[in-house]
């Protein structure tokens, strides 16, 4: 498996509150990305990061923000969960030459 | 807007036939079409991608046939088995950007 850790791995959180989810890389690729899956409507992309402090938005962006400090980690936070974010969270990397990218495990998220 | 429009949503295939799935783009910028698998609480993985430069590509049992004039591209899976039951998308990229994925397809292989 490609050295990519999310957690937490399942969350159960409540409405107004604000969550951040972790994504953990050990392979020094640039490239990271936020997906969420929900049935119906395959992987939609969050934001993306091409870099330490580079970021940028996705199709779904609203409600969410992110950080990147370090290569090694991307951060995706709900500033406000609203149950319309109940879902399920994939991280994903690629390297530099447009080629394969890797996806953790995901993490389930439910607000109730 | 979707980039990416893949059919069918769901398909039951017998053990031993040939599934297909189709995905069609708009954005003729893109130049990477791979397709993923995914298993009931994992992540997606890579199955087998291609670039347009190239009409078809095999890795065994799997086959993506790519046509550039009409904007498509498809899945085969030959002889497909009860351990193909999975989730399968196919998605588009150009240059180092973003993955674009279609809406999946929940293949069921019956005995």
């Amino acid at each position: 498996d490609a050295g990519i850790t999310q957690s937490p791995r399942h969350k159960v959180t409540e409405t107004g509150t604000p969550v951040t989810l972790r994504c953990h890389q050990t392979e020094n690729h640039r490239y990271m990305y936020w997906y969420r899956q929900d049935p119906g409507h395959g992987l939609r992309l969050i934001h993306y990061s091409y870099g330490v402090k580079d970021t940028d938005k996705g199709e779904v962006s609203d409600g969410y923000s992110v950080s990147r400090s370090k290569t090694e980690d991307f951060l995706l936070t709900l500033e406000s969960a609203t149950s319309s974010q109940t879902s399920v969270y994939f991280c994903a990397i690629r390297g530099t030459g447009g080629t394969e990218a890797f996806f953790g495990q995901g993490t389930r998220l439910t607000v109730v | 807007q979707q980039q990416v429009k893949q059919s069918p949503q769901s398909l039951i295939v017998q053990k031993g036939g040939i599934s297909i799935i189709n995905c069609a783009y708009e954005n003729t910028a893109f130049d990477y079409f791979p397709w993923y698998q995914q298993f009931p609480g994992k992540g997606p993985a890579l199955l087998i991608a291609i670039r347009p430069d190239v009409s078809e590509k095999k890795e065994g049992r799997f086959t993506i046939s790519f046509n550039k004039s009409a904007k498509q591209f498809s899945l085969h899976i030959m002889d497909s088995q009860p351990g193909d039951s999975a989730t399968y998308f196919c998605a588009a990229s150009f240059g180092n950007e973003k993955l674009t994925f279609g809406t999946g397809t929940r293949l069921t292989i019956i005995p």
